[in-house]
């Protein structure tokens, strides 16, 4: 069970948008600890695609964006590309355990 | 260009130990905290611990803590994992990350290919 709670799965046509959602608690996302979004396309090293609740890596699409708000935070990813299939995972940091939390996961199926 | 290559993983039998260690290159490695992220088959990302640039600032997670220890060296450029202790469910890939800043928690924006570790009788 992660801290942070994502969808296990979410879906698109290519062309199309979808966005994941992160859930938190009031000691990380909810304690205004910035959250940061990784690509991982199976069988390579996670990838930084958001850092801070909303700013991009040089090199990465602007068809990838984030937001905060509350306990939750979500990644936005638009104009679906074949590339874009991977892992998606959240990260932040929580004040009860002292230490970094990552969610789940969400596995981006483009159809 | 950022390079980080861990090492050190294996096969091993609970209760053994292990040391990982992860040779970083290509940035002033004594401006930045370090991550040990683990990752076990099939399974999500799972943070393990953090080290800030002078080590001055250390974190565990509830799953490691008392049996793993992190360390740097910033004169040559690496960082480490003793783990003692080790147990089945510690079975996983073990990532290297540097964190954006001097300290962490801000983004892990480089990451190595990983080191396995495999505990089993």
């Amino acid at each position: 069970q992660s801290v942070l709670t994502q969808p296990p799965s979410v879906s698109g046509a290519p062309g199309q948008g979808v966005t994941i959602s992160c859930t938190g608690t009031s000691s990380n996302i909810g304690a205004n600890y910035d959250v940061h979004w990784y690509q991982q396309v199976p069988g390579t090293a996670p990838k930084l695609v958001i850092y801070a609740n909303r700013n991009r890596p040089s090199g990465v699409p602007d068809r990838f964006s984030a937001s905060k708000s509350g306990t939750s935070a979500s990644l936005t990813i638009t104009g679906l590309q074949a590339e874009d299939e991977a892992d998606y995972y959240c990260h932040s940091y929580d004040s009860s355990l002292r230490g970094s939390v990552f969610g789940g996961g969400t596995r981006l199926t483009v159809l | 260009e950022v390079h980080l290559v861990e090492s050190g993983g294996g096969l091993v039998q609970p209760g053994r130990s292990l040391r990982l260690s992860c040779a970083a290159s290509g940035f002033m490695f004594d401006d930045y905290a370090m991550h040990w992220v683990r990752q076990a088959p099939g399974k999500g990302l799972e943070w393990v611990a953090s080290i800030s640039w002078d080590g001055g600032n250390i974190g565990y997670a509830d799953s490691v803590k008392g049996r793993f220890t992190i360390s740097r060296d910033n004169s040559m450029s690496s960082l480490y994992l003793q783990m003692n202790s080790l147990r089945v469910e510690d079975t996983a890939l073990y990532y290297c990350g540097k964190d954006r800043t001097m300290i962490s928690a801000t983004g892990i924006d480089s990451w190595g290919q990983g080191t396995l570790v495999t505990v089993s009788s």
